[in-house]
């Protein structure tokens, strides 16, 4: 069963980098049909997908962080990781990683993390 | 981007009930549209792909139907455990985009 774990600073202050790193587990990161990508979810508010990488290191992301958004993975660890800059209390969200499927050419996001829930505040 | 619009945002309903949700994309998406199930303090989880396609392991009162630009999904019966919020979300272009959720609270 493929398992997803993400870990990071629970804090971060304004104007600095949140970092965080999603572990896969009972998988291969380097499977040809999976992206692996992040999804955020500000308290009490949607789901707004911020990116996603596939194991070879092309990226796609969001055009409203683009500019703020860094990915990476490293297949021989099976994980992958996100940076995003210059944050603000508009950043603080949990944050999943997830698995985008491309099987039978219909991406989706089939499994998930469980969270991690990062606040920005000084 | 292609934005999403789900109706009702919120839906109180009784066990036994037969639900549906609509999700509208503001251009052609053909089939690329999921449905997923989110309780409170949980991730997400995939219930539908490709618009009808349900997803392994999910009950089979859940299903889905659409294209283009017109989506819903329907739970024949519901169930306690089906008292959640739902997102649909469009797979045709990047960026993803998510409907703002579905409330489903128990009448």
């Amino acid at each position: 069963q493929l398992q997803l774990q993400e870990s990071g600073p629970g804090l971060v202050k304004p104007s600095e980098t949140l970092s965080l790193t999603c572990t896969v587990s009972g998988g291969s990161i380097s499977s040809d049909s999976d992206y692996w990508g992040w999804i955020r979810q500000p308290p009490g508010k949607g789901l707004e997908w911020i990116g996603s990488i596939y194991h070879r290191g092309s990226t796609y992301y969001n055009p409203s962080l683009k500019s703020r958004v860094t990915m990476s993975v490293d297949t021989s660890r099976n994980y992958f990781s996100l940076k995003l800059s210059s944050v603000t209390a508009a950043d603080t969200a949990v944050f999943y990683c997830a698995r985008v499927t491309w099987m039978q050419n219909f991406p989706r996001f089939d499994y998930w993390g469980q969270g991690a829930l990062v606040t920005v505040s000084s | 981007d292609i934005q999403m619009t789900q109706s009702p945002s919120s839906l109180s309903a009784s066990v036994g009930d037969r639900v549906t949700i609509t999700c509208r994309a503001s251009q052609s998406i053909r089939t690329n549209l999921n449905w997923y199930q989110q309780k409170p303090g949980r991730a997400p989880n995939l219930l539908i792909y490709a618009a009808s396609t349900l997803q392994s392991g999910v009950p089979s009162r859940f299903s889905g139907s659409g294209s283009g630009t017109v989506f819903t999904l329907t739970i024949g019966s519901l169930q306690p455990e089906d008292f959640a919020t739902y997102y649909c979300q469009q797979s045709s272009t990047t960026p993803y985009t998510f409907g703002q959720g579905t409330n489903l609270e128990i009448k």
